[in-house]
């Protein structure tokens, strides 16, 4: 079964800084990667997907992720955050049996 | 309808009440998954329908809980017998790995 880890469970940066929220999965079958967001008392908002091909996805509100097979990872990454993206962000793995498996989450805190 | 609709948004149960959680997955959505969300915690996986077919339900933590999509749209979450330990919220999504799954608001759960 596929499984994910979010290295970082807090990321505290300030406002217009760059960020990287890390993401490593594992599966013994190819699969789809997603990034979701959850704002306080709401549900879960996809930000970006990687089904195939690029590597590169770039996602809603300036986001964007990096496929990388070899290390199995797909990091989020935003150049420069806003006071608005403090939120929790969550990766996610899809394998082929139509599934989908979280992360425990980052929470993103944006500092002026 | 527009999005994936789940009530109540909230519920307050009593411990050994059951409860019943609804989820109106958005219109021709073949899937439809649960989750369970403790606090500061990922969405875990809960169940998985395709259609009426429950295909999946090896996350389901005993067997207080059931799950039903009937005629093969609104899915219904039950919950006999509630215990303190099963307060956290409770995510429905629907949708397709291709592109993305689209979450409800979820219901919070709360058992006293």
């Amino acid at each position: 079964a596929q499984s994910v880890t979010q290295l970082d469970s807090q990321v505290p940066v300030f406002e217009e800084a760059p960020v990287e929220l890390r993401c490593n999965y594992s599966s013994s079958v190819s699969v789809y990667l997603f990034w979701y967001v959850q704002y306080p008392n709401q549900g879960l908002q996809l930000l970006l997907k990687y089904l195939s091909g690029s590597t590169l996805v770039k996602g809603i509100n300036g986001f964007e992720a990096e496929f990388n097979k070899s290390q199995t990872s797909f990091h989020l990454r935003k150049p420069s955050v806003h006071i608005s993206d403090t939120a929790e962000y969550f990766c996610a793995v899809s394998a082929t049996n139509n599934d989908m498996r979280f992360g425990a989450g980052t929470r993103l805190t944006v500092k002026p | 309808g527009a999005g994936v609709s789940q009530s109540p948004r909230y519920k307050v149960a009593k411990r050994g009440q059951d409860v019943a959680l609804r989820c109106d997955p958005i219109s021709g959505h073949v899937s439809l998954f649960w989750y369970q969300q403790a606090l500061g915690q990922g969405p875990e996986f809960l169940t998985y329908f395709q259609n009426e077919a429950q295909l999946d339900k090896s996350g389901l933590p005993s067997d207080r809980f059931f799950a039903e999509r009937p005629e093969g749209s609104v899915s219904t979450l039950k919950i006999q017998r509630t215990q303190q330990e099963d307060s956290a919220v409770y995510l429905c999504a629907s949708g397709g790995r291709a592109y993305g799954y689209t979450f409800g608001s979820g219901t919070r759960l709360t058992v006293v």
